[in-house]
């Protein structure tokens, strides 16, 4: 157990829905960082929220939002699916703002599947 | 702009040593990180250079070359558990980028 808490495990929906899925980060950790991982691709940064603030953004879709809440676990909410969204969707955090250093530690992920 | 280069594959045999080699472009370099992680596990950090020179931890060994753009991963008497992608990542505008990734494939 990494101490980042992701849920669900997997999840399948149909194409034009919208589905959550929600990231409890490892105790102490400010930052909160969400990646995808398609067949085949790198992990491709989406989004990160430092306490509580939106802190960089990556190629991420206008149909995706991500959120930190005041007990700094995040939401990633992804709406008006497409097949193509079909992926593992990590959540990492971090003491500081970077991570570079100290490094993320990951969550085991969200297996989406989009029917 | 900024990429990474690491190679798709590397075979190694038990026992032995392999170099997982990354090479990358970006301005305002700050370090370059590695990443091991198993099918369908997550990633797990392994190490973090930003300086010149090699970082060893047990087994695994890493070196950065920042005149060159150039870092690798040394692992040294390979186990099979060891099978896994290793990712090359550097840091770039607040936010770690990674590598397409290295499969490494270990044979007995």
């Amino acid at each position: 157990d990494s101490g980042v808490t992701q849920t669900p495990k997997h999840l399948i929906t149909a194409t034009g829905q919208r589905v959550t899925l929600r990231c409890s980060p490892r105790s102490g950790d400010l930052s909160v960082y969400w990646y995808q991982q398609s067949l085949d691709q790198g992990l491709q940064f989406l989004i990160q929220y430092y306490n509580g603030e939106e802190r960089a953004k990556g190629n991420i879709l206008e149909r995706f939002s991500a959120q930190q809440f005041p007990d700094l676990h995040s939401e990633l909410n992804l709406s008006s699916l497409e097949l193509g969204d079909s992926a593992l969707y990590f959540c990492a955090s971090s003491f500081t703002g970077t991570g570079v250093s100290d490094g993320y530690t990951f969550g085991s992920g969200t297996r989406l599947t989009v029917v | 702009g900024q990429s990474l280069e690491q190679p798709s594959e590397v075979t190694a045999v038990e026992g032995a040593i392999v170099q997982i080699n990354c090479t990358y472009q970006t301005s305002g370099f700050y370090g370059l990180s590695w990443y091991q992680q198993h099918d369908g596990g997550a990633p797990t950090f392994l190490s973090y250079n930003a300086l010149d020179g090699l970082e060893e931890t047990g087994r695994f060994s890493s070196f950065l070359s920042r005149s060159d753009s150039y870092g690798y991963l040394l692992l040294q008497e390979l186990q099979m558990k060891d099978s896994a992608s290793y990712f090359c990542a550097v840091l770039r505008d607040d936010k770690i980028i990674f590598g397409k990734g290295t499969r490494l494939h270990i044979l007995p």
